[in-house]
């Protein structure tokens, strides 16, 4: 089955500590995207890259960061440098002018 | 952003048909998108509409008038499971992004 995948499904991080969060489609799709969502609250756009080797930032790209070295993957990491990080991160990807399909999601605690 | 405005709350009975409205606007337009979210879960695809007018899928449909930047979604014999975030987004001509409105949290009551 065609799908995206995320992992961890649960994550916890002391602050001050970096973490990755990893995002894999089999769908063969070019563009991947990461959201974060708050408690209420939308969608909004961390990071997207429209091909391999490639990205751009998003609303809030501030305190992340990313790599796109396979077109199936797309690992975001989370820096000390974002100063709020517990939320729900969706991951997304699609072929151009279709729909988004997301991956279940990671929940990042930070203690 | 685009602007996307939707109602954050609405209830409605199980049985019943409810309309969730979407407004928007941006400078250039390739398709406005339907999506439900469950509690703790990823959002799903419901529709999608690029032309004027209603796209039907089972109890589910959407309407778009691009003119008026407005487009609604329609739920028909709802059902308890109905109970979810629902999510309006835009995709612009320029750009390869997708903007989400805030989402409308649907509570089907008995």
């Amino acid at each position: 089955d065609g799908g995206i995948t995320q992992s961890p499904k649960y994550l916890f991080r002391k602050e001050g500590q970096n973490v990755t969060l990893s995002c894999e489609q089999n769908l063969n799709h070019d563009a991947m995207y990461w959201y974060r969502q708050d408690p209420g609250q939308g969608l909004r756009l961390i990071y997207y890259s429209q091909i391999v080797n490639d990205f751009q930032k998003g609303d809030i790209a501030e305190g992340y960061s990313v790599s796109r070295e396979k077109k199936e993957s797309f690992p975001l990491t989370v820096t000390s440098a974002q100063k709020n990080p517990t939320a729900f991160y969706l991951c997304a990807s699609d072929q151009r002018n279709n729909e988004q399909f997301f991956g279940p999601g990671t929940r990042l605690t930070v203690l | 952003g685009q602007n996307i405005d939707q109602p954050t709350e609405m209830t409605a009975t199980e049985g019943a048909i409810v309309q969730i409205n979407c407004t928007y606007q941006t400078s250039g337009f390739n398709g406005l998108f339907w999506y439900q979210q469950h509690a703790g879960e990823a959002p799903t695809f419901l529709s999608y509409n690029v032309l004027d007018g209603l796209e039907e899928k089972g109890r589910f449909s959407s309407f778009l008038s691009r003119s008026k930047g407005y487009s609604y979604l329609l739920l028909k014999e709802l059902q308890m499971k109905d109970s979810a975030s629902y999510l309006c987004a835009v995709r612009p001509i320029t750009g390869n992004q997708f903007y989400f409105g805030t989402g409308t949290s649907l509570t089907v009551i008995p």
